[in-house]
């Protein structure tokens, strides 16, 4: 199994730009996961899917931030318009199981580390 | 502020010795999960322990809890140079908030 795969691993951007990271999940998991890494903040989880559905996205930080999962086997996190603060590294991260259990084991992806200049 | 808190922030030894790791939290929790990362990479599972459980093992590492004290141990035994990494705790509340602590950052010389 190739595990959770993200893209691109590094971006650069200008403040303003739109990002879009990207997350394929282990097939045949059923729930997903993005975090954002920080010196300052550490690691936070800012929302998963269960079934391709948004169950909590009370992590988003602000309006700026949106995340997709068209299918089950794909997911976007989608920042619009960046800024410096949003320098980062983004993790995507899945789960075999749904509901209450699937926080009780994930799988990361190598992440993708973001640049806001 | 965080709920998992891990202590130290960092750790030095000498391969072949044990690492001892802690996190305290501060509210009662359904579980609490070990992973470690290795520098540049994703997260990976180590051990999960429930609330009703005080140890728990796994190969080389033992995971104690103590809930009247909101604190878990991480013991590595027989270190290895391939165990340089940073381990974080997490915890699971019973409101199905999922938090991270800030990890501890352990090397492991040889």
């Amino acid at each position: 199994d190739a595990g959770v795969i993200q893209s691109p691993r590094h971006e650069v951007t200008e403040m303003g730009q739109e990002v879009t990271l990207r997350c394929k999940p282990i097939s045949g998991h059923n729930s997903l996961f993005w975090y954002r890494q920080t010196m300052m903040r550490g690691l936070e989880l800012l929302i998963y899917f269960n079934n391709n559905v948004p169950i909590d996205d009370s992590g988003m930080p602000e309006d700026r931030f949106s995340a997709k999962m068209p299918n089950a086997s794909f997911s976007t996190l989608k920042i619009q318009p960046s800024e410096p603060r949003d320098s980062a590294v983004y993790f995507c991260a899945s789960s075999p199981r749904t509901g209450e259990s699937a926080k009780n084991i994930q799988y990361f992806g190598a992440g993708t580390r973001l640049s806001v200049l | 502020s965080q709920q998992g808190e891990e202590d130290p922030q960092a750790l030095s030894i000498q391969e072949g010795e044990n690492a001892t790791m802690n996190c305290s939290y501060k509210t009662s929790i359904n579980n609490l999960q070990w992973y470690r990362q290795n520098s540049g990479r994703g997260l990976v599972h180590l051990i999960l322990i429930r609330s009703n459980e005080r140890e728990k093992h796994s190969g080389r590492l033992r995971v104690t809890l103590d809930t009247s004290k909101k604190s878990s141990s991480l013991l590595i035994t027989a270190s290895r140079a391939a165990d340089t990494a940073s381990y974080f705790c997490a915890t699971l509340n019973y409101g199905q908030n999922f938090v991270f602590g800030p990890g501890t950052r352990l090397s492991v010389l040889p």
